[in-house]
């Protein structure tokens, strides 16, 4: 177990519709980073956060947005969904700047 | 830009084989250095990491890297694999430049028993 949690452990939707998945870092982590992982795209950064404010952008989608929050929680939004993001959905947190603890991950299946 | 590079897409070995896994990285600069592996139906673990010192790095489960400089390379090793080492291993580097890690595209392995 890393510490890092994730809600939902699975979610299934239509296309079109939205959904925000949670993470919650490890106990005093300041870092939240979010990855997409398909078994076309493989792993994929998507965003991170740093104590609240944006750090870094990776491939993600204008339709994907994330933020955390001030008790350094963090979600990810994914609207207009296609058939396309259906993918696991890892969040990682990290203390020192570099190594990253994941969770389990969400699965998201659009149908 | 910056890369990393996972030569092989897929491995398949026989218990009590031995295993590398070959990572390579594209910065002249200061690199933090690291293997992940992600067993079936998993998220990813840190296996072991590099930030500085001896470049020779034992993680867990019995595996080690080395880091050579010179080749810009990372390799990942085991010298006999258990069928439960069966998983995907990634390779990620942090460079000074940037926040987040470049990560390979991984490499599965299988260990028939």
């Amino acid at each position: 177990d890393s510490g890092v949690t994730q809600t939902p452990k699975h979610l299934i939707t239509a296309t079109g519709q939205r959904v925000t998945l949670r993470c919650s870092p490890r106990s005093g982590d300041l870092s939240v980073y979010w990855y997409q992982q398909s078994l076309d795209q493989g792993l994929q950064f998507l965003i991170q956060y740093y104590n609240g404010e944006e750090r870094a952008k990776g491939n993600i989608l204008e339709r994907f947005s994330a933020q955390q929050f001030p008790d350094l929680h963090s979600e990810l939004n994914l609207s207009s969904l296609e058939l396309g993001d259906s993918a696991l959905y890892f969040c990682a947190s990290s203390a020192e700047a570099d190594t990253q603890y994941f969770g389990p991950g969400t699965r998201l299946t659009v149908l | 830009a910056q890369s990393v590079s996972q030569h092989n897409h897929h491995v398949i070995l026989s218990e009590a084989a031995s295993l590398e896994l070959g990572c390579n990285y594209s910065y002249g600069g200061t690199v933090n250095l690291f293997w992940y592996v992600q067993y079936p139906g998993q998220h990813l673990q840190l296996l072991l990491k590099y930030f500085s010192g001896d470049p020779l790095v034992k993680g867990i489960k019995g595996f080690e890297a080395e880091f050579i400089k010179s080749k810009f390379s990372f390799n990942l090793r085991k010298p006999s694999v258990q069928w439960s080492d069966t998983a995907e291993y990634f390779c990620a580097v942090k460079v000074d430049s940037n926040y987040q890690l470049i990560w390979g595209a991984g490499t599965k392995l299988i260990i028939k028993p």
